[in-house]
This record gives C-alpha cells, structure tokens and sequence, in this order.
C-alpha cells in the first residue's frame, strides 16, 4: 500500500555535523514529496518541498532532491545546529485523485548537543 | 491572518464522553484536512473538506467519529462516547486546493488539539 518509510531515531548528533535523515515511499504516479519540522512545543511546519522528479527542495540549509528512480527523499544538511533539534517527517501526496491528502512517516527525532 | 488556529488546545474527559473540537483555517483555504497524531508516530489522514463538503473519510474514522464544515469555513470534529484509544494529538491544517492546476498542496497546520481520555 500507499506508505513512507524513514530512518528511525533519535538521531544524536553533535554541532556542525553532517546530517542525512532517509526517506523513502511507495506510490503510484507521481506524487509531491514533502519535509515537515515540528519544533518542540510547536506544530507541524513545512521545510522544504518537491513537485516532480529530480527537482530540489531548500530551505534553511537543508536540502532533499527527488528521486523517482529509488523513490526517496532524502533531508540534508551540511553542519547543524542546535537550534535544528526537532522531530522531521517525510510525506507525500497526490493531488489529482486523492485530495491531496499527505501520507507521513513515523518521524525522525533530531537532538544536536554543543 | 494569524494562521490555523484550533481549540480547545488540551481535552481530559472521561470514557463514555463526547468531545467537540473546533478548526478555523487561514480564511482564503478552500480544503480543510483532520489528522490524528499519536505519541512517536507521524499524523494519520482521517477526513477532508473542499469547501463545505466532505469528500473523503478514512477507515480511522469510525461511526463514533463525525466532522462538519457548514459553511465552508471553520470545521468541528466530534467523538462521541470516547475510548481511551481515543488520546492523541488532534491535528487540523488547511490549504488552497483547485481542480488540477496546483502543482502541489502545502498545508499549513494548526497547533493542534490534545485529547486525554481517562
């Protein structure tokens, strides 16, 4: 079925680390692929977003490009900070005959020590 | 516009107890979405509105479960004679849908609403 799998945490990392958080779906066509950030206390925001195949999504340092080959969308970022300390969701959706409905993962704890 | 805003923003009832939850989407959005998040696990789908209609509801979403959007504007969410399964966090977001020209559909989420069944 309809799905998207991501690396599981909590993910520790220390400042001006390399992070990668892995992210992969299974879907039909061609859906958008997002990255949401809940911050503690606050609620789900959008980070970055891609609409078609190869595209890059960015923002805030982090980056995730499409990949239709390996279905995944992969969140990126050269050197985090603390202030990155969040839980991170992959999702997607597809808007012509599902309503655009977002399909999430189980989320991804981030915790950057100094 | 301050955005999606939602209340109560922390339910306790008791088993046995029906809970209404309200949602007011940014005013311009014409798609309304109800999402269940419970605790380490990503938002479930549970139901959607393009304006006043409800046009799609998830196998989440029981018969003790019902949702409005009257005029197409603010939502409410209603569980009746609620289960201790019930707890979660109570998720509303909204977004500027159309009929195949939207390239993708952001939506912008709301703080949500906690819901303790004990």
């Amino acid at each position: 079925g309809n799905s998207v799998t991501q690396m599981e945490g909590p993910v520790t990392l220390s400042e001006e680390a390399f992070l990668t958080i892995n992210c992969t779906y299974t879907a039909t066509g061609y859906p958008s692929l997002f990255w949401y950030v809940q911050y503690p206390g606050e609620g789900l925001q959008l980070l970055l977003k891609a609409t078609k195949a190869d595209d890059k999504g960015s923002n805030k340092g982090f980056e995730a490009t499409y990949r239709k080959e390996t279905t995944s969308f992969h969140l990126e970022k050269g050197s985090v900070q603390v202030s990155d300390s969040a839980v991170y969701f992959c999702a997607y959706s597809k808007i012509y005959n599902q309503g655009g409905k977002l399909i999430f993962g189980q989320g991804t704890e981030l915790s950057v020590k100094p | 516009d301050t955005g999606v805003s939602q209340d109560p923003r922390h339910k306790i009832t008791k088993r046995g107890q029906n809970v209404t939850f309200r949602c007011d989407p940014i005013s311009e959005h014409n798609r309304l979405y109800w999402y269940r998040q419970t605790l380490g696990q990503g938002p479930e789908f549970l139901t959607y509105f393009q304006n006043e209609a409800q046009l799609e509801k998830s196998r989440l979403l029981s018969d003790r479960f019902s949702a409005e959007r009257p005029k197409g504007s603010f939502s409410t969410l209603e569980i009746q004679r609620t289960e201790q399964g019930d707890s979660a966090m109570y998720l509303c977001a909204s977004s500027l849908g159309g009929s195949g020209r939207v390239a993708y559909n952001e939506q912008f989420f709301g703080p949500g609403t906690r819901l303790t069944v004990l």
